[in-house]
């Protein structure tokens, strides 16, 4: 098992241009989540996925983003017409859950930094 | 609404003990506590359930105070492997985490 992988680990994009994260979660793992992290802050949840169904989405999360996780597997996080104040960790994690639990731990990916020039 | 964490930044030299707290505004069903060193990925350390439930890693501890709506990781014998940010998480299940801005710990040799 080689943890939760996301590419790329680094993206630098022009104001406007349309960028997509890939995220690779534990196989076993039918949970998946993205946040966000920017400089001295914790993560800030985006959204997330139990299998293919995306279950919750942050209210704060503009129409520019959007996720999918087809089949259950991997997990792609697209943001368009990106702007400078979508510079950021985006951060992806998983877990198994079958419900929902308070104990469940979550496994965190390295992140890909996104800088929007 | 974003749990407060304090201090915002210690510093330790080995073998010296460290209490982070984190307190909420909102009654707290959970608090979940993970360690993200420099470049890397949160790392899980522990979670503690309202009714005194907890699950995490033998070498940590943590208290939670249901009516102070408080959580403190305790840091005892500090190694410089617990260098790191330490952030606790405040929720009602394990998604939709809402984390405070981090205790940055520092052990010097």
């Amino acid at each position: 098992d080689t943890g939760v992988s996301q590419n790329p680990r680094h993206k630098i994009t022009k104001r406007g241009q349309n960028v997509t994260f890939r995220c690779d979660p534990i196989s076993e793992h039918n949970r998946l989540y993205w946040y966000r992290q920017t400089l001295g802050q914790g993560p800030e949840f985006l959204t997330y996925f139990q299998n293919e169904a995306q279950l919750e989405k942050s209210r704060l999360l503009s129409d520019r983003f959007s996720a999918e996780r087809p089949k259950g597997s991997f997990s792609t996080l697209e943001i368009q017409r990106t702007e400078q104040g979508d510079s950021a960790m985006y951060l992806c994690a998983s877990s198994f859950s079958d419900i929902p639990s308070s104990l469940e731990e979550l496994f965190f990916g390295s992140g890909t930094q996104l800088s929007v020039l | 609404q974003q749990p407060v964490q304090s201090p915002q930044a210690v510093i330790l030299r080995e073998g010296e003990d460290a209490v982070i707290n984190c307190s909420s505004s909102k009654a707290l069903y959970s608090v979940h506590w993970y360690r993200q060193k420099h470049g890397e990925a949160p790392v899980f350390l522990m979670i503690l359930l309202k009714g005194g439930e907890q699950k995490g890693h033998d070498k940590i501890s943590a208290s939670f105070n249901e009516k102070k709506q408080q959580s403190s990781l305790y840091l005892t014998a500090s190694q410089l492997s617990y260098s790191g940010t330490y952030f606790c998480g405040t929720g009602e299940y394990g998604n939709k985490l809402v984390f405070g801005a981090g205790t940055i710990l520092r052990v010097k040799s």
